[in-house]
């Protein structure tokens, strides 16, 4: 199986501010990879798939990049709103996998 | 809108069983690849198990291969998995999802999910 690892697993930013999350996976997948928010009760939405191509109706703060094994999601200008846990998933090859998550809080 | 709803969580005794159901509208479900995907309290994100279109290929997570099966009825909009001789660890949320992409992989709307919890 495709391990996904993500990094930070937690991390804490101002309103306004730039945030990077890495999800690195053990083997090459491409761009088959997307990425999810999931706020606290709620179910994942996707914000991000094919690494890059940001999902009908997710605002452009938002955006991705990476291929291969080597991935990275950005939020700028971080809000109260994005509060959540961030995951990233492959689909290059069954089973999918997803990443352990990055819990973003708001200072 | 997309609009999937899942049903049939409860509190289940290990060696039990379960079926929940995925309701999907706002789309041509038959168009349409479905995966289960669960998670666990407090965990990560495991998906379990997808079915094509016309239910011709099926495939499944080695943790739940032969005791879980999934389904659909197309007629009614429906998805459904099939859980047997239930686990401790097989307690999670449910989530119904939509694929497609490569590998009809990316799973772009999710249901709110149900939980299954398995306890004696």
């Amino acid at each position: 199986d495709i391990q996904m690892t993500q990094s930070p697993s937690s991390l804490s930013a101002s309103v306004g501010d730039r945030v990077t999350i890495t999800c690195r996976a053990s083997q090459d997948i491409s761009n088959y990879l997307a990425w999810f928010q999931q706020k606290p009760g709620k179910a994942p939405e996707s914000l991000i798939y094919a690494a890059s191509t940001l999902q009908s109706g997710v605002p452009s703060k938002f955006s991705g990049s990476g291929s291969g094994t080597d991935f990275t999601l950005t939020i700028n200008s971080l809000q109260p709103e994005d509060h959540a846990t961030y995951f990233c998933q492959q689909y290059n090859t069954y089973p999918l996998t997803f990443g352990g998550g990055t819990k973003v809080e708001i200072k | 809108q997309v609009l999937l709803v899942e049903s049939g969580g409860a509190l289940v005794k290990p060696g039990g069983s379960l079926r929940l159901s995925c309701a999907a509208s706002g789309f041509t479900f038959s168009d349409y690849y479905m995966s289960w995907v669960r998670q666990a309290p407090g965990k990560g994100l495991e998906w379990v198990s997808y079915i094509s279109r016309s239910a011709t290929f099926i495939y499944y997570a080695d943790s739940v291969k032969g005791r879980f099966t999934i389904s659909r009825d197309n007629a009614k909009n429906s998805l459904y998995l099939q859980m047997n001789s239930l686990r401790v660890e097989d307690t999670a949320v449910y989530y119904c999802a939509r694929a497609w992409g490569h590998s009809y992989g990316y799973l772009d709307y999710w249901g709110q999910g149900t939980l299954v919890t398995v306890s004696s």
